[in-house]
């Protein structure tokens, strides 16, 4: 089984909608998650760490459901500039290194 | 904002050559770090450094790959004997103690 799994997608949506995805991770061990965004050709960027309650960070919601192992991340009211793809990020063992998902594609259209 | 920068942007190098990529981390982290992405595939975690030694690896990094500190500033990745499929976007991060790794623009290499 992967670290991480995520849906590829891509998911199409027009400007405006809200979208949702899942992530799930393998070792019930892991202590920190975080969405990461990464547009194309270009390095990974923090979009928001995970927490255990669920955050909220403007137009995007995290939440964490430890006993069945997924992460979720929705986009409300999606704006072009949402388009990317969103990587699901574990820190599978507290030690420092980062399991990457594949990534979540998001196209946002207008 | 401090940032995580890399050079060369982008390199490219003949099978068997050795290159070194570089680094400048955040000047206040302590922990660095080397990924690689194979285009189109996930991010990988190769390397973690704090101290002057190497915390953690993967299976990726065997003994064709090395890294360095040289002095206060730079972290370097050295791959000695270049192969095909070495090819890839290689990614420093840096952070301090159980913080947000923050990413460098990448290096990416080509090996033909």
């Amino acid at each position: 089984r992967k670290e991480v799994e995520q849906d590829p997608g891509p998911f199409n949506v027009p400007e405006g909608a809200t979208v949702a995805f899942n992530c799930t991770y393998s070792n019930s061990a892991s202590q920190s998650f975080f969405w990461y965004r990464q547009d194309c050709r270009k390095e990974p960027k923090l979009l928001m760490s995970v927490y255990s309650s669920g955050n909220e960070d403007g137009r995007f919601t995290a939440q964490l459901n430890r006993a069945s192992q997924y992460i979720s991340l929705l986009i409300r009211d999606s704006k072009l500039s949402d388009s990317a793809t969103y990587l699901c990020v574990v820190n599978p063992s507290n030690d420092y290194k980062l399991s990457f998902g594949a990534g979540t594609t998001v196209t946002v259209r207008a | 904002e401090p940032e995580v920068t890399q050079t060369p942007s982008h390199q490219v190098t003949q099978m068997g050559q050795e290159v070194i990529l570089r680094c400048v981390p955040i000047s206040n982290h302590l922990y660095f770090y080397w990924y690689r992405q194979i285009l189109g595939q996930k991010v990988e975690f190769l390397v973690s450094f704090y101290n002057n030694e190497i915390s953690e690896k993967s299976e990726i990094f065997d003994d064709q790959f090395s890294v360095e500190r040289p002095d206060g500033s730079n972290f370097t990745l050295k791959i000695r004997s270049t192969k095909l499929e070495d090819s890839a976007m290689y990614f420093c991060a840096s952070n301090r103690l159980a913080e947000t790794q923050y990413f460098g623009p990448g290096t990416r290499l080509l090996v033909l």
